[in-house]
């Protein structure tokens, strides 16, 4: 079973500041990993998939590198909406798995 | 517009069964695979069923095997979660998810999501 750890926990930024999210996978996961933005009482949404394509509709701030184990979720200037939870996903054999999420906040 | 809703959340009791449904529009459904993702109260996501285009072999979170069944209607484009026994630690907001291609075990991100039914186990 792949477990995915992302760091840090929480990431205080202000505004205009750069932002740089960790996972780290348990074993290599190739590229297969995608990224998801979460708001207080909104559903999930696709940002990142195959660790560097981001989603349709995604502003060019967001933008994900990595393979193997390592992966980096970077926002290049926060805006006042980016301030949510950010999960890494991947399919793990026949089963998903998230990570426990990293909170960016001011 | 394109788009998964869920619906069938509610209070229960524990021991008693609760069905979800997901229905979908705006995309041809039977060409993608369906996931069900919880996230109890102040928690983070966890996957819980996924479903292929063509209803074979589903695969289910070990937390709930054997409890929960997930089936599909791709005539009425829509997803079920037929969940029996159920637990306190089943209290979650319950998404459904629309997955990248069409056999679930493929897929490698859930790229729509619905806004969530809320299943409270309670008694």
């Amino acid at each position: 079973e792949i477990v995915l750890t992302q760091s840090p926990a929480t990431l205080s930024l202000s505004p205009g500041e750069r932002a740089t999210l960790s996972c780290r996978a348990s074993q290599s996961v190739s590229r297969q990993l995608a990224w998801y933005q979460q708001k207080p009482g909104q559903a999930p949404r696709l940002l990142i998939y195959a660790a560097s394509n981001r989603a349709t509709g995604v502003p060019v701030r967001f933008s994900g590198s990595g393979s193997g184990t390592d992966f980096t979720l970077t926002i290049s200037s926060l805006e006042p909406e980016d301030f949510a939870v950010y999960y890494c996903h991947r399919r793990d054999n026949r089963a998903f798995t998230f990570g426990p999420g990293t909170k960016v906040d001011v | 517009e394109a788009q998964v809703v869920e619906s069938g959340g509610g209070l229960v009791q524990p021991g008693r069964s609760l069905r979800l449904a997901c229905a979908a529009s705006g995309f041809r459904f039977d060409d993608y695979a369906i996931h069900w993702v919880r996230q109890a109260p102040g928690k983070g996501l966890e996957w819980i069923s996924s479903i292929s285009w063509n209803n074979d072999n589903p695969g289910y979170a070990d937390s709930v095997r054997g409890r929960f069944t997930i089936s599909r209607d791709n005539a009425e484009n829509s997803v079920y979660l037929q969940m029996n026994s159920l637990r306190p630690e089943d209290t979650a907001l319950y998404y459904c998810a629309k997955g990248d291609e069409a056999l679930w075990f493929g897929n490698d991100a859930f790229d729509m999501w619905g806004q969530g039914t809320m299943v409270v186990v309670s008694s």
